[in-house]
């Protein structure tokens, strides 16, 4: 069982560069997420999808796309990296967007260092 | 005022021990309390969940939620080794997407 499976795990960018982060879920889940983790500030909601062709902003967006263009696939880009964003990025799903006891399925993480 | 209060340790208790992880909270709106659990340089997981007020056991997990103080609670009875992880909590209203979390604490259970 593959549940949501992130990649790359660990990533160096140069200041100014872009990239993105994959995630990919197996589950036919409809809500997936991305959350940023660091140390002091917990787990902050980044951007969320409520199903394909639907996103929308979390806590902290600024310097992040996302898009939904099928059911499986939930890409975050980090359009112009910056030191501020170095810190440890996960990707969620869930059955339902209502997550109110529904069990959210984090992926293993993405480790991601901006010099 | 944070919406969601978690005291980040480190907490070290030896094998065995009971152990209370606790949260306070101040939107009285929220319905919804979860407790992850988190291993090093992985993924959150869900542990348990309650709704409301009372108290749900789950083998040696206790969660626990007091809304007149908003104030919620994991105990683990004969901790072990292996419930070394970082413990958040999280909550919401009930109807949303968006999860608050705390920050975590870092649990070590020594043998």
């Amino acid at each position: 069982n593959a549940g949501v499976t992130q990649t790359p795990k660990f990533q160096v960018l140069k200041t100014g560069q872009s990239m993105t982060l994959q995630c990919a879920q197996d589950m036919n889940h409809e809500y997936m997420s991305w959350y940023r983790q660091d140390p002091g500030m917990g787990l902050r909601l980044i951007h969320y999808s409520v199903g394909a062709g639907i996103t929308d902003q979390g806590e902290v967006p600024n310097g992040y796309n996302v898009s939904r263009s099928t059911t499986e696939d939930f890409p975050l880009r980090l359009l112009s990296a910056a030191p501020s964003q170095t810190s440890v990025y996960f990707c969620a799903s869930s059955y339902s967007r209502d997550t109110s006891g529904n069990t959210i399925y984090f992926g293993e993480g993405s480790w991601l260092t901006v010099v | 005022q944070k919406e969601v209060e978690q005291d980040p340790g480190p907490l070290s208790v030896p094998e065995g021990a009971i152990v209370s992880l606790n949260c306070t909270y101040s939107n009285s709106a929220f319905q919804y309390f979860m407790w992850y659990r988190q291993y090093s340089r992985k993924g959150p997981e869900l542990l348990m969940y309650t709704y409301s007020s009372g108290n749900k056991e789950d083998g040696r997990f206790t969660a626990q939620v007091d809304k007149s103080s908003k104030y919620i609670s994991l105990f683990i009875r004969d901790s072990q080794p292996s419930d070394s992880a970082t413990y958040l909590c999280a909550m919401n209203q009930g109807g949303s997407e968006k999860l608050v979390f705390g920050k975590g604490t870092k649990l070590t259970v020594n043998p």
